[in-house]
C-alpha cells in the first residue's frame, strides 16, 4: 500500500498569509493526487486534481506542484473562509489512501 | 446541479448489517466510477470501495473485504453499500463520491455523508 504523509498535522496562520502543505508518497505516484478541503461537519471538497490542475470553481490563490513522491498546496494569501482541513489522496493505484490531514488553524 | 444523498446509516450492534444508498442526480450516473468513503468520529478520510461505470471493475480496501459489497442500479440511478459483520472499529460517517473523471478516482462530488453507529 501506498503510504501518504502529509506535513505538518497542524499550523496557524493569519489573514493575507503565505501556506504551503507538503504531501510525501511512500512511492512514486507520478502526478496522479488529489487535494481536499473539508470544513467541520462538511463533506470534502476537490481543490486540486493531477497534482496542480485546478478544480473549477476554487480560487486561484489555492495551487499545486509536485511528481513522483513530494507534493505541495500553497495557498497564496490566507483568507477567512479557507481555515479548515487539507487532505492529500494518492489516485495511483490501489487502494487509494489519504493523508492523515493538516488543520490550518487561525493565529 | 449533480447531488448525492445517502441514506440508511444508523444504529447497529457488532455483527449486525446495514445497506447504505446514494441516489445520484443532475449527471448521466452509468457514465461514471462512484465510490464509498467513510471518515470514523474525529479521524481523517478512508477510502473504502470503488466501482466502475458498469461494474466491470470493484475495489476494496482490506479493512471491509469479505464483509462489505459495493453495487449499482445505473436504471435507477443508485450506488449501494451492504455492509455485513459489522465492528466497532466501522463507525463512520460515510459518503458516496463521484469520480471527476470515470477512473481517474479523483471525487469531485460528495454526499453529506450518513452515520453508521455499531455498538452494543
Amino acid at each position: 500500500d501506498i503510504q501518504m504523509t502529509q506535513s505538518p498535522s497542524s499550523v496557524s496562520a493569519s489573514v493575507g498569509d503565505r501556506v504551503t502543505i507538503t504531501c510525501r508518497a511512500s512511492q512514486g505516484i507520478s502526478s496522479w493526487l488529489a487535494w481536499y478541503q473539508q470544513k467541520p461537519g462538511k463533506a470534502p471538497k476537490l481543490l486540486i486534481y493531477a497534482a496542480s490542475s485546478l478544480q473549477s470553481g476554487v480560487p486561484s490563490r489555492f495551487s499545486g506542484s509536485g511528481s513522483g513522491t513530494d507534493f505541495t498546496l500553497t495557498i497564496s494569501s490566507l483568507q477567512p473562509e479557507d481555515f479548515a482541513t487539507y487532505y492529500c489522496q494518492q489516485a495511483n493505484s490501489f487502494p487509494l489512501t489519504f493523508g492523515q490531514g493538516t488543520r490550518l488553524e487561525i493565529k | 446541479e449533480v447531488q448525492l444523498v445517502e441514506s440508511g446509516g444508523g444504529l447497529v450492534k457488532p455483527g449486525g448489517s446495514l445497506r447504505l444508498s446514494c441516489a445520484a442526480s443532475g449527471f448521466t450516473f452509468s457514465s461514471y466510477s462512484m465510490n464509498w468513503v467513510r471518515q470514523a468520529p474525529g479521524k481523517g478520510l478512508e477510502w473504502v470501495s470503488s466501482i466502475s461505470s458498469s461494474s466491470s471493475y470493484i475495489y476494496y480496501a482490506d479493512s471491509v473485504k469479505g464483509r462489505f459489497t459495493i453495487s449499482r442500479d445505473n436504471a435507477k440511478n443508485s450506488l449501494y453499500l451492504q455492509m455485513n459483520s459489522l465492528r466497532a472499529e466501522d463507525t463512520a460517517v460515510y459518503y458516496c463520491a463521484r469520480d471527476k473523471i470515470s477512473g481517474s478516482y479523483y471525487f469531485d462530488y460528495w454526499g453529506q455523508g450518513t452515520l453508521v453507529t455499531v455498538s452494543s
